[in-house]
């Protein structure tokens, strides 16, 4: 159980054109899911936080009107690049806090979509 | 605002030895909870084990086990018996008890040798 769908698991598009990236939980739940970025060899840093039926929140430094993100359902939400940048490329990974629980299994990670911007 | 530091960028092992991973925290709450998770090549994250900050005993998965120092704020990894499938990153991660988000160190690059 706890599956999270992260479509595609690759893109590659032009400069200035948009990206959308789904995050899906497929047989649980999530009120709750975060979008991270992954440069190559560091760490995942937090993008946003996404909630169900309410504004997603952005972490200090990041840019929502370029990265925006919906969470319609409890089962998706999607993260669209806007107007994309060679500087946008990198990893994105998605997790999903599953309903109803508390911090300690409630965490399921997406596989990833590497986004690379030509 | 909760930190999570690891000091080991790279960490190399012998296979079927022990190796442990470093990671400390800052924090200010009370309740949380402590992550280990394994990204490998394939770069899906993988839940290792995880430590709820009000149990005293040390978790322990199989051939993972944590050694958890509240006081001092610290979590190490101890991997037994390595195997060459154990190479990957290696993150640290916390979460406060009735918070959402979750933060990372920035990884361990662990390799295990034949």
């Amino acid at each position: 159980g706890a599956v999270v769908s992260q479509h595609p698991s690759r893109v590659i598009c032009k400069s200035g054109t948009s990206v959308k990236i789904e995050c899906r939980s497929l047989d649980f739940q999530a009120t709750t899911m975060f979008w991270y970025r992954q440069f190559p060899k560091k760490s995942l840093m937090l993008m946003a936080t996404s909630n169900e039926g309410s504004k997603a929140t952005y972490e200090q430094g990041v840019e929502k009107d370029k990265f925006l993100i919906n969470h319609a359902s409890l089962t998706l939400s999607t993260l669209t690049v806007t107007s994309a940048h060679p500087e946008d490329s990198s990893f994105y990974i998605c997790s999903a806090r599953r309903h109803g629980t508390g911090g300690t299994y409630g965490y399921t990670f997406g596989s990833g979509t590497r986004l690379t911007v030509v | 605002a909760q930190t999570v530091t690891q000091s080991q960028p790279e960490m190399s092992v012998q296979e079927a030895e022990t190796v442990t991973l470093s990671c400390t925290y800052d924090t200010s709450e009370n309740n949380y909870y402590l992550f280990w998770y394994k990204q490998p090549p394939s770069r899906q994250m993988i839940l290792v084990i995880r430590q709820e900050a009000y149990k005293q005993q040390n978790a322990t998965e199989n051939r993972f086990s944590v050694n958890f120092q509240k006081a001092a704020k610290s979590f190490s990894l101890k991997i037994s018996d390595s195997q060459l499938g154990d190479t990957a990153m290696y993150f640290c991660a916390f979460t406060p008890y009735n918070n959402n988000d979750m933060r990372f160190g920035a990884g361990t690059r662990l390799t295990v040798k034949p």
